[in-house]
């Protein structure tokens, strides 16, 4: 039973066109990350959400757009994608810290967005 | 400056021998540190997990953490081909449901049988 689910787990899209990824985590965690992994492995944080609320949002363009409909769930969507989007995306989830420090990240499969 | 540096590699090994991974961060509020795994085309998964000065062991595998230097030490003893990934160091602050890792650009391992 997979913890950090995340689909398309490839995705192949011409320049302009706007796509999703949805990511789904059942193991009750409160916090959830989107990350971008660039061809060079090098693997940044994009988003975070805390209980459905914007924690983190580092300096993406706005073109990203995350959207968590309940704490389970994190999707990004993506308008007029650019030749440099191409990547791995991550989806992850954690527990959060509380008065401790259970932050291991889950990480989903990833992403593999190709944008031609 | 990234705010963790690693060194990208390759790094190749015979099975058997003890591999050093390392990585320095410049951030002194950094609070905890790990390590993760990745396999080709897989998700990182966590490997090592520490929040203090010291080594801390799991098997075949060491993590050290010097802080007062901000350097972060991966060991592997008797390593095995199964091995084989790209190890990421990753560093972070606890902040009560505002946790960021900041991770490093990841070492790419292989064991040659």
């Amino acid at each position: 039973d997979t913890a950090v689910s995340q689909t398309p787990k490839y995705l192949v899209t011409q320049m302009g066109n706007d796509k999703s990824i949805k990511c789904e985590q059942n193991l009750g965690h409160d916090t959830m990350y989107w990350y971008k992994q660039d061809s060079k492995k090098f693997l940044k944080i994009m988003f975070s959400y805390n209980n459905k609320e914007l924690i983190i949002n580092e300096t993406v363009p706005n073109r990203f757009s995350p959207k968590s409909p309940d704490k389970a769930h994190l999707n990004l969507h993506i308008n007029s994608l650019e030749l440099g989007d191409s990547a791995v995306y991550f989806c992850a989830s954690s527990q959060g810290s509380r008065g401790g420090y259970d932050t291991e990240a889950f990480f989903g499969q990833g992403t593999r967005l190709t944008v031609v | 400056q990234k705010e963790v540096e690693q060194d990208p590699g390759p790094l190749s090994v015979p099975e058997g021998a003890i591999v050093s991974l390392n990585c320095t961060y410049s951030n002194s509020a950094f609070q905890y540190f790990m390590w993760y795994r990745q396999y080709s085309r897989k998700g990182p998964e966590l490997l090592m997990y520490t929040y203090s000065s010291g080594n801390k062991e799991d098997g075949r595998f060491t993590a050290q953490v010097d802080k007062s230097s901000k350097y972060i030490s991966l060991f592997i003893r008797d390593s095995q081909p199964s091995d084989s990934a790209t190890y990421l160091c990753a560093t972070g602050i606890s902040n009560f449901g505002n946790e960021k890792l900041t991770f490093g650009t990841g070492t790419r391992l292989t064991i040659i049988p």
